[in-house]
């Protein structure tokens, strides 16, 4: 079956600090692929998105490739700030009937200042 | 636009008790899902929806049973609490299975005592 695969945490940075969240996944046929954040004490939000091959998704800094050769879909960004302290989820949605929203195990990001 | 609403947000049980779970989505969405996450893990899904009248297990269906007698509510019920259901559980949707996002609820908080 389809699967996520991200970095294990805990990772720690400092301010201004350059982040890169690695993201695999395992999948039949071409799925969207998304980045949400868990801020402390909430549900989970849609960081970003890409739909196809080569499309970047952006949002708040926050940039990530859907890497079709790689399978791979990283999170990075230039400048974290301490307000980007969160969790982190690579997820994958299928173009199959059934169980198509597949999520990683997360990764806690804590930047300090 | 409310979204998805999960109620209620926070909840005490006696082991043994039942307790049903609720979440509404005014989105149309055919899928919606249900899962727990645990202090250090990530999302496991416990039961799934693809449609009205439909459900189906997944990673950790024992103990709990769902229904989705209205496409815009899946239910979750905990026929007799045990202690090792404590967690917090969100409710998602998403739209259909071309690859679309998924949506979440706010999370409930469970404890078991």
């Amino acid at each position: 079956g389809d699967s996520v695969t991200q970095m294990e945490g805990p990772v720690t940075l400092s301010e201004e600090a350059f982040l890169t969240i690695n993201c695999t996944y395992t999948a039949t046929g071409y799925p969207s692929l998304f980045w949400y954040v868990q801020y402390p004490g909430e549900g989970l939000q849609l960081l970003l998105k890409a739909t196809k091959a080569d499309d970047k998704g952006s949002n708040k800094g926050f940039e990530a490739t859907y890497r079709k050769e790689t399978t791979s879909f990283h999170l990075e960004k230039g400048s974290v700030q301490v307000s980007d302290s969160a969790v982190y989820f690579c997820a994958l949605s299928g173009r199959n009937y059934g169980q198509n929203f597949v999520f990683g195990p997360g990764t806690r990001l804590s930047v300090l200042p | 636009n409310a979204g998805v609403t999960q109620t209620p947000k926070f909840r005490v049980l006696k082991t043994g008790q039942s307790m049903t779970l609720l979440c509404a989505q005014d989105m149309n969405h055919e899928y919606m899902y249900w899962y727990r996450q645990d202090p250090g893990m990530g999302l496991r899904l416990i039961h799934y929806s693809v449609g009205e009248g439909t459900t189906a297990k997944g990673e950790v269906p024992d103990g709990y049973n769902v229904s989705r007698l209205k496409k815009q509510n899946f239910l979750l019920g905990l026929e007799s609490a045990a202690p090792s259901q404590t967690s917090v559980y969100f409710c998602a949707s998403n739209r259909d299975s071309l690859g679309t996002e998924a949506f979440f609820g706010q999370g409930t908080r469970l404890t078991v005592v």
